[in-house]
């Protein structure tokens, strides 16, 4: 099974201003032609996943433009990069590459 | 526009049983798959696994192999899944999910001794 780590589990951030979490996998999730399996969602409080960030780096639909994904192989950022305060909630990264899929155990994000 | 309906919270005896049911509309059913993922309260996300919805072929995560079982009814656009021998660990709401892009609203499901 892969394994997805994150770092911060949590996170203090003034609006306006940038965040950043990093995701990590036990192995690479680049399957051979070329995609990665690399999603990012956003769970507001009370509410289901929304998927924000699909194969690493593509926002879905109507997903705002300050959130943006990188990185490759086995490592994953989510940027935002002016939070704001409907931002707010538990973000996961997840891996689609291999059976079990796996989810990461969450970055929880507050303003302050 | 893709909606997940799902069915509403259950309240079960330890060593019974749930189906939870997600009516899909918006899209042709049989052209994606459907995940089921799991919360326990104040947890993260657990997926349990998925159903191809085209030939009802299932995989199942081991934590849940013998107990759970998804199905589907293509003529409704409706999947199922349901959760034998309950224990008190499996009170958490379930969300069903289009893949893993558009996801049902949850329904919880408490199991009491």
């Amino acid at each position: 099974e892969i394994v997805m780590t994150q770092t911060p589990l949590s996170l203090s951030v003034t609006p306006g201003q940038p965040a950043s979490i990093s995701c990590k996998s036990s192995q690479s999730l680049l399957q051979s032609d070329g995609k990665t399996f690399l999603y990012w969602y956003l769970q507001k409080p009370g509410q289901p996943p929304q998927l924000l960030i699909y194969e690493v780096s593509n926002p879905f639909s109507g997903v705002p433009h300050r959130f943006s994904g990188s990185g490759s192989g086995t490592d994953f950022t989510l940027k935002i990069s002016r939070v704001e305060a409907e931002d707010v909630g538990v973000y996961y990264c997840m891996q689609t590459l291999q059976l079990p899929w796996t989810f990461g155990p969450g970055t929880k994000v507050e303003i302050k | 526009q893709v909606q997940l309906v799902q069915s509403g919270p259950e309240v079960k005896r330890s060593g019974a049983s749930v189906k939870v049911s997600c009516k899909a509309s918006g899209y042709n059913f049989v052209s994606y798959g459907i995940s089921w993922v799991r919360q326990a309260p104040g947890q993260g996300l657990q997926w349990m696994g998925w159903i191809n919805t085209s030939n009802g072929n299932t995989y199942y995560t081991e934590k849940y192999q013998g107990r759970i079982t998804m199905t589907t009814d293509t003529s409704t656009s409706t999947a199922y899944m349901e959760l034998r021998s309950l224990r008190s660990d499996d009170t958490a709401v379930y969300y069903c999910a289009r893949v893993i892009s558009f996801w049902g609203q949850g329904t919880l499901v408490t199991v009491s001794s």
